[in-house]
C-alpha cells in the first residue's frame, strides 16, 4: 500500500496525559500536512512541513502541541496533558509541489 | 471568519439523477479548488479539482464548475449512485503561495436513495 499511513487508528486517554501520533506519508512527497476535524467541521489546518522543516503552524497549534518530521520522511504530532476539548480526528495529509493533498485514514482521539 | 462556505449541510437525490453540490469562497487570494469526499472514520478522500485558469473540469461522472467573478463553485455528479453518499467537502487553495494549505468548508452530507 503506497499511500498516507497513520498510526494509530484510534486512542483514547485520559485527560492530562500525554500522546503522540504517527504519519508515514507517500514516500516521494515532500511536503506534509497535519489537519483536525471536530463533528461538524472541516478539516482544520494545523501545520506544514517541507521535508524536514516546519514551516507554518496555526494558531490553532497550543503550546501544548509540537510536532516533527526528522529526515524529512516520517511525521509525529504530540499533545501534551491532553483536554477535553483535543477530542477529534487527527488527519494527516501529502503532497509533492501543493495541489491535491493525499490524506490518511486520521487518528480518532478521545479524551476522557 | 469562514473563508469557504457550504450552506448546504445536506442533500437528497434520487439514484440515477444529478447531485449538485455548491460552494462559496472569500478570499480572493485562492486560486485551486478541490472537492473532497469522505465517509465516517475516514480520512478524505481527493474526488477533482481545478485552477482558476478554467471554468470547468470533468472526470467521469464528476464535472466542477467555477465561476470566479461570483467566487462560487459547483460539483456535479451524474448520474448518482447509492455509493457516492457521504460527506462532500470543498476546499480551497493559494497554489501560488508557500504552504498551499487548504482551507476547508463544513461539508455537505449527500444521501441517494435507490
Amino acid at each position: 500500500d503506497t499511500g498516507v499511513s497513520q498510526d494509530p487508528r484510534h486512542k483514547i486517554t485520559k485527560r492530562g496525559q500525554n500522546v503522540t501520533f504517527r504519519c508515514d506519508p507517500i514516500s516521494e512527497h515532500n511536503r506534509l500536512y497535519w489537519y483536525r476535524q471536530t463533528l461538524g467541521q472541516g478539516p482544520e489546518f494545523l501545520t506544514y512541513f517541507q521535508n524536514e522543516a516546519q514551516l507554518e503552524k496555526s494558531r490553532l497549534l497550543s503550546d501544548r502541541f509540537s510536532a516533527e518530521r526528522p529526515k524529512g520522511s516520517f511525521s509525529t504530532l504530540e499533545i501534551q496533558r491532553t483536554e477535553q476539548g483535543d477530542s477529534a480526528m487527527y488527519l494527516c495529509a501529502s503532497t509533492y509541489r501543493g495541489g491535491g493533498a493525499f490524506f490518511g485514514q486520521g487518528t480518532r482521539l478521545t479524551v476522557v | 471568519d469562514q473563508q469557504v462556505k457550504q450552506n448546504s449541510p445536506s442533500l437528497s437525490v434520487q439514484e440515477g439523477r444529478i447531485s449538485i453540490l455548491n460552494c462559496d469562497y472569500t478570499n480572493s487570494m485562492f486560486d485551486y479548488f478541490l472537492w473532497y469526499k469522505k465517509y465516517p472514520a475516514e480520512g478524505p478522500t481527493f474526488l477533482i479539482s481545478i485552477s482558476s485558469i478554467k471554468d470547468k473540469n470533468e472526470d467521469g461522472r464528476f464535472t466542477v464548475f467555477l465561476n470566479k467573478s461570483a467566487k462560487h463553485l459547483s460539483l456535479h455528479i451524474v448520474p448518482s449512485q447509492p455509493g457516492d453518499s457521504a460527506v462532500y467537502f470543498c476546499a480551497a487553495s493559494d497554489y501560488g503561495g508557500a504552504t498551499n494549505k487548504l482551507i476547508f468548508g463544513t461539508g455537505t452530507l449527500l444521501a441517494v436513495q435507490p
